[in-house]
């Protein structure tokens, strides 16, 4: 069974600076996918990023970009120019590529606070 | 974008009652959506998949006795949790996978809050 591992339960960061979040992740397969979600005080999951893991580019997108180590099976989430709306819990979430199992599995979440 | 709704929003049931949330892909068809449990500041825990026409899979230790699935139509599925305790209270949530070829993509919907008393 696959695993996904979030070790800081809480980050802060000062408005307009970068801030990293860590996740790591235990699997067999080669072939898989990695998101990051956005869950704000609403409670709506929002898709932050999306990896494919037979891609060696580590995805980007906007302010929000991934360092993607497959052989450490790491997979970290870097927020630039953070702002107060991306104030959040972040969670780190795992999908196989095979087809019938598309269950995501879920880290256990980084609080994320910005402070002005 | 896709949309997902959730019926009701928050629902407030005696114990002993049963109670259903809906789950509906607005603007795609899912083969498979995705029921979770979240309790509070703790992370998703998958309950169980549903695909359409056929019976929920339930993860381990999911009572599924006690958390109906049904996935009648490719737009919406729904959960009853029948006889309802005071420990089931928590923030449901479910997704929805979309036909196509973006298959990695799973829409949430906003989530119920379910309180027994």
């Amino acid at each position: 069974a696959q695993t996904v591992t979030q070790s800081q339960p809480e980050m802060s960061v000062q408005e307009a600076e970068t801030v990293t979040l860590s996740c790591t992740y235990d699997t067999s397969e080669s072939d898989y996918y990695l998101f990051w979600y956005k869950q704000p005080p609403s409670r709506q999951m929002i898709l932050v990023i999306r990896q494919e893991a037979y891609k060696q580019q580590n995805a980007t997108e906007n302010r929000f970009s991934v360092n993607f180590q497959k052989a450490a099976k790491s997979f970290s989430l870097k927020i630039s120019d953070s702002q107060l709306g991306d104030a959040a819990m972040y969670f780190c979430a795992y999908r196989s590529a095979n087809f019938g199992n598309e269950k995501l599995t879920f880290g256990t979440g980084t609080r994320l606070t910005i402070i002005p | 974008g896709a949309v997902v709704s959730q019926h009701p929003s928050w629902v407030i049931c005696k114990s002993g009652t049963s109670v259903k949330i809906e789950c509906r892909s607005l603007d795609f068809q899912a083969t498979t959506m995705f029921w979770y449990r979240q309790f509070p500041k703790q992370s998703l825990m998958l309950m169980a998949t549903s695909n359409e026409g056929s019976k929920a899979t339930y993860e381990q230790g999911v009572e599924k006795d006690k958390f109906l699935i049904n996935h009648a139509s490719l737009t919406l599925s729904t959960l009853t949790v029948t006889s309802a305790h005071p420990e089931d209270s928590s923030f449901y949530i479910c997704s929805a996978a979309p036909l196509g070829p973006a298959i990695y993509e799973q829409y949430f919907g906003p989530g119920t809050r379910l309180t027994v008393t």
